[in-house]
Order: C-alpha cells, then structure tokens, then sequence
C-alpha cells in the first residue's frame, strides 16, 4: 500500500523555465509534508516542509502547495538552473508536529535541467 | 541542523555474513532512525533507534535480521545480519532534531552482497 505517490518518475526542463513535481497521499492522518533532494551517492537534503494548516509555503526559487482536499501537493521550482538536476522525493509524516518521527516517502521523480 | 557521517560509505559483502554500519551525530538527538533505499525504490524506514531501550521495528524487519544499537544520545549502529543479495541497498540513518525544521538524513552507506 502505496500512501505516498509520485506518479512521474521523470520530469525534464529547459533552464530557466518552471519545474512542477507532484505528489499524491492517501493518509489523511498525514500532518507535515517534506522535499527532499538526492544526488547519487548522497543523503537526501531537505528542500522545504509544509504543515497541513497552511496551503503554501514559499522558500527563495522553490514553492511547496497543499490541497489537502485533493490529498495532493506540489513543488515549484522557478527559475530551474541545472544544478537542480537531482532525484526529489516528496515525504510526509503523521507525528503531530513536535517531532517529524516516521517518515512515509514517494517513489521519487528525476528532475533534468537541460541548459 | 545536525552533521552526521556514517561509516563505511559502501562495502562489498560475501552471502551470509554480517555487517555493522555506523551513525555518529555531532549533537544530542531523541529521535534516531534507519531506512533503507533498495535500487530504483523509495526510502523505507527499517526502525527508530531508542536509546536506552529496544528498537522499535517497523512491519516487515525484525531484530534478528536488522539488530540496532544506541549506546547514547549521539551514536547508533545497524547490523545487516546473514547478508543475501537481496539486502543490496542503501542504508541511511536519519535524525530529528526537537524544534527543527526537518529530519537531517546522513549520507548513506552502500552495501552490495554478491
């Protein structure tokens, strides 16, 4: 059972242009929603969080919204440069806010910024 | 935010022998976990590390195959016991920090089991 969803696992982008990655849950215990950016051979770094009250969230080049009616939510990165290019991973967590706890991860999408 | 190295970054394992792999954190932590990234898939947490006390497994690992350890507050070992290529994966501890903006992953170890 699936509870986190990325349905693309790829996504390719022109510099400069906007990247839009997706995520879909099925939780709705779901509290917090975290992006996180891997490179090979790395950790994943965190990118940026939302909680369930709020439906955006904006960090610099990147933007997270939450519909939680849709139990969707999406990362925006604008302008696209390509040091982005990465595998993102969309994660939520149901730990009620004091704490982050188990984190419930998406398969991941490959982002390519084509220069 | 929170450092944390691991060791060793990657290991090549013969079947049906163990290894133990290690997380250092340069701060206090409550909160320690480990997940593992099978190839071409998600992170999939394998347990949260209690100091003090038994691991708490998620469904689908147990203690005899994954034993953990957490001495203190800023160290944790996983012990891939009785190694079969299927166990090729990344391991990955991870941390929260209370207050925190986010749960800090460490860089991973890379184990493949031939």
């Amino acid at each position: 059972d699936q509870q986190v969803k990325q349905n693309s696992p790829s996504l390719s982008v022109q510099e400069g242009r906007i990247s839009i990655l997706n995520c879909d849950y099925t939780n709705s215990m779901f509290d917090y929603f975290l992006w996180y950016k891997k490179y090979p051979a790395e950790g994943p770094t965190f990118l940026i969080s939302i909680s369930s009250i709020k439906d955006k969230n904006e960090d610099g080049r990147f933007t997270v919204f939450l519909n939680k009616s849709a139990k969707h939510l999406s990362l925006h990165i604008v302008p696209s440069q390509p040091g982005d290019s990465a595998v993102y991973f969309c994660a939520a967590s149901d730990a009620g806010g004091t704490s982050y706890g188990k984190l419930t991860f998406g398969q991941g999408t490959i982002l390519t910024v084509h220069p | 935010s929170a450092v944390i190295s691991q060791k060793p970054s990657r290991d090549i394992c013969q079947r049906g022998t163990s290894l133990t792999i290690q997380c250092q954190v340069d701060s206090q932590v409550t909160m320690m976990f480990w997940y593992r990234q099978q190839p071409g898939q998600s992170l999939t947490l394998i347990a949260t590390a209690n100091q003090g006390s038994e691991a708490t497994y998620e469904s689908g690992f147990v203690i005899d195959k994954f034993p953990i350890s957490r001495p203190n507050l800023t160290f944790s070992t996983l012990t891939v016991s009785n190694m079969s290529p299927e166990d090729s994966s990344i391991y990955l501890c991870s941390v929260d920090i209370p207050g925190g903006d986010t749960q800090y992953f460490g860089p991973g170890t890379r184990l493949t089991v031939l």
